[in-house]
């Protein structure tokens, strides 16, 4: 079993609309999670990151952890086909390494 | 200012050569990782790196190696026996355990 899964898409949303990105882990030692978009060709950059259980925001973007479960989701809203991209949720855990999941392709329809 | 860099951008590797990529860092931050990615696929951990002098191996180690002397410094080298090395390698770093990493532009190899 990966240590880190996220739905594995694509999926398409249309331009306004929400976009609902999940991840799930398995390593319930797991601390810090991380959200990043990752354009075709380019290295990743954060979108957001959070530690404890919640909701956290920032403009367009909410990122949702619950560690009982032990998954956590980014909400994308008022989508733009700015956001189209490839979404990669990390953690890091007991191993003291940066894990990533395999991402999910964003595609945002005008 | 302060950031990753890798180097080259491009690099093209001859079939049972060993290749060297480069990774520095000036933010000062005491680990580094070096992920490969495939096309459509998420990062892959080959090795990391929490203090000089000491690396752990990640899950796609073989065929790699790497050495950490300096800080600011974590160059990964694809040997020969990395039968299947075409693809992107991204080197990252982080200040701590639990801190967002910051990544370099990445390296595209192509063996040819």
């Amino acid at each position: 079993q990966k240590e880190v899964e996220q739905n594995s898409g694509p999926l398409s949303v249309p331009e306004g609309a929400i976009a609902s990105l999940n991840c799930t882990y398995s390593d319930r030692v797991s601390q810090s999670f991380f959200w990043y978009r990752q354009y075709s060709g380019k290295s990743p950059e954060l979108i957001m990151s959070i530690y404890s259980n919640g909701d956290k925001e920032d403009g367009r973007f909410t990122a949702q952890l619950n560690k009982a479960s032990q998954y956590v989701s980014l909400l994308i809203r008022d989508s733009q086909p700015s956001d189209s991209a490839t979404y990669l949720c990390a953690s890091t855990g007991s191993a003291r390494q940066l894990t990533f999941g395999s991402g999910t392709q964003l595609t945002v329809l005008p | 200012d302060g950031g990753i860099t890798q180097s080259p951008k491009y690099l093209f590797r001859k079939e049972g050569q060993n290749v060297t990529l480069s990774c520095e860092q000036n933010l000062n931050h005491d680990a580094m990782y070096w992920y490969r990615q495939d096309p459509g696929q998420g990062l892959r951990l080959i090795y990391y790196s929490q203090i000089v002098n000491d690396f752990q191996k990640g899950d796609i180690a073989e065929g790699y190696s790497v050495s950490r002397e300096k800080k600011e410094s974590f160059p990964l080298t694809v040997t020969s026996a990395q039968k299947n090395p075409t693809a992107f390698y991204l080197c990252a770093s982080t200040a701590g355990l639990n801190t967002e990493a910051f990544f370099g532009q990445g390296t595209r190899l192509t063996v040819v």
